[in-house]
């Protein structure tokens, strides 16, 4: 059936660039998402993808798609304590049906001063 | 702007107990879900309503029942509750089930002993 995968934790230091990763099994995605969730809050929608772009800048972020090994990335430079959350990756069907979002389990990132 | 709001934040019921979860938005969204977050599990989707009157199943239902009271309010209800539903619960909403963007409540935290 349909997965999402990602690594469930990472670790970097203030000021350096972090890079969380995501593996995919639903080819026929249309959008391909980063959600952040902060301690005790609910999820935010932090950047999405669509499925015929490979790479979309957002200020510190960037999110690199690779549809042939179904790999999705979020770069965020310059990382700063107030970045450490859980980041969820997170992808729908080729209807565009929020109802078949599929999770990953989330990356807790931590950044240390 | 509120947002999404859900009551309560934090509940302990007994097994049997029945309770409901309440949430609310106010952004004209057509769409609400609840979804349950645990431990190496993601998240789940356990009932939505694509819009006023209809509700559908998502991937948990069972031990759930959800009420859809009009356009802003939908609610979640737990008949008799057993310890395997200790979980948080979200609600979230967007415009659109096809919309890529979920907005979140900040969460339940739901134990039944």
């Amino acid at each position: 059936g349909e997965d999402v995968e990602q690594s469930l934790f990472l670790s970097v230091r203030e000021g350096d660039s972090s890079v969380i990763n995501c593996t995919y099994t639903d080819s026929s995605s249309t959008y391909l998402y980063w959600y952040k969730q902060e301690p005790g809050a609910g999820l935010q929608l932090l950047t999405y993808i669509f499925s015929n772009m490979d790479m979309k800048q957002d200020q510190r972020l960037t999110v690199l798609l690779n549809k042939k090994d179904k790999h999705l990335s979020l770069r965020i430079a310059d990382t700063q304590t107030g970045d450490s959350a859980i980041y969820f990756c997170a992808e729908n069907d080729n209807a565009g049906n929020n109802r078949k979002l599929i999770w990953g389990l989330g990356t807790s990132l931590a950044v240390n001063p | 702007n509120a947002g999404v709001t859900q009551t309560p934040k934090f509940q302990v019921l007994k097994t049997g107990q029945s309770m409901t979860l309440q949430c609310a938005q106010d952004m004209n969204h057509n769409s609400m879900y609840w979804y349950r977050q645990d431990p190496g599990m993601g998240l789940r989707l356990i009932y939505y309503s694509a819009s006023e009157g209809t509700t559908d199943k998502g991937e948990v239902p069972n031990g759930y029942n959800v009420s859809r009271l009009n356009k802003r309010e939908f609610s979640l209800r737990l008949e008799s509750a057993a310890p395997s539903q200790t979980s948080v619960y979200f609600c979230a909403s967007n415009i659109l089930s096809t919309n890529e963007k979920l907005f979140f409540g900040s969460g339940t935290q739901l134990s039944v002993l």
